[in-house]
């Protein structure tokens, strides 16, 4: 149980478009979603707290008209890079949870998103 | 400042054996500390957590401890194999409350093992 799904795996575009990553709970509703960035040999980043139903938290540095998150529904959160330069290319990885502090956030396998 | 440092940094051992990954930490409120692998090109995948009152938890081949007095917690393996390559991530967990009413995850940056045959 507890599978998060993540689409694309793998994505590379031109600078200057637009990537939206999705991010899923397949067998449970996740109220509160996490959006990660991880660079090569580096931890993961909080980059942004997404809760169904209301505007994401983001962590401070993190742009949010760069990074526009969509929590629309409990099984499902979007991450949307606007306007992709090279700077961005990173492995993005979303998490989710179910209501409760203490309950365990499961990972997807990530997103490897490359910016020519 | 929350910090979960780890080593070594990277590890190389030949199949078969056992080795030991450490992880310090100075996160407070204490709530609980994972250990993840996560292999190249996927996400984390939880192999034990332990909350303030357990000093040990096996899974299988990994073991592993935590001193809540030391802050200290080490992830053991055994009998290691190939498919043991990977990332092993220790992350705390500041308690509810602190953060905006959920556990934060603090992470370390993991130490990369690799074994080879």
């Amino acid at each position: 149980g507890a599978v998060v799904s993540q689409h694309p795996s793998r994505v590379i575009c031109k600078s200057g478009t637009s990537v939206k990553i999705e991010c899923r709970s397949l067998d449970f509703q996740a109220t509160t979603m996490f959006w990660y960035r991880q660079f090569p040999k580096k931890s993961l980043m909080l980059m942004a707290t997404s809760n169904e139903g209301s505007k994401a938290t983001y962590e401070q540095g993190v742009e949010k008209d760069k990074f526009l998150i969509n929590h629309a529904s409990l099984t499902l959160s979007t991450l949307t890079v606007t306007s992709a330069h090279p700077e961005d290319s990173s492995f993005y990885i979303c998490s989710a949870r179910v209501r409760g502090g203490s309950q365990p956030q499961h990972f997807g396998d990530g997103t490897r998103l490359s910016i020519l | 400042k929350n910090q979960v440092e780890q080593s070594p940094q990277s590890l190389i051992i030949l199949e078969g054996k056992n080795c030991t990954l450490q992880c310090n930490y100075t996160v407070s409120p204490f709530s609980n500390l994972r250990w993840y692998k996560q292999d190249t090109g996927r996400g984390p995948v939880s192999l034990t957590i332990m909350t303030f009152s357990e000093n040990t938890k096996s899974n299988g081949r990994y073991t592993a401890t935590l001193d809540a007095d030391t802050k200290q917690s080490s992830l053991h393996i055994t009998a290691s194999q190939l498919s043991d390559s990977a990332s092993y991530i220790c992350v705390v967990s500041a308690l509810r409350g602190r953060y905006g009413g959920y556990n934060k995850l603090i992470f370390g940056a993991g130490t990369r093992l690799a074994v080879h045959p």
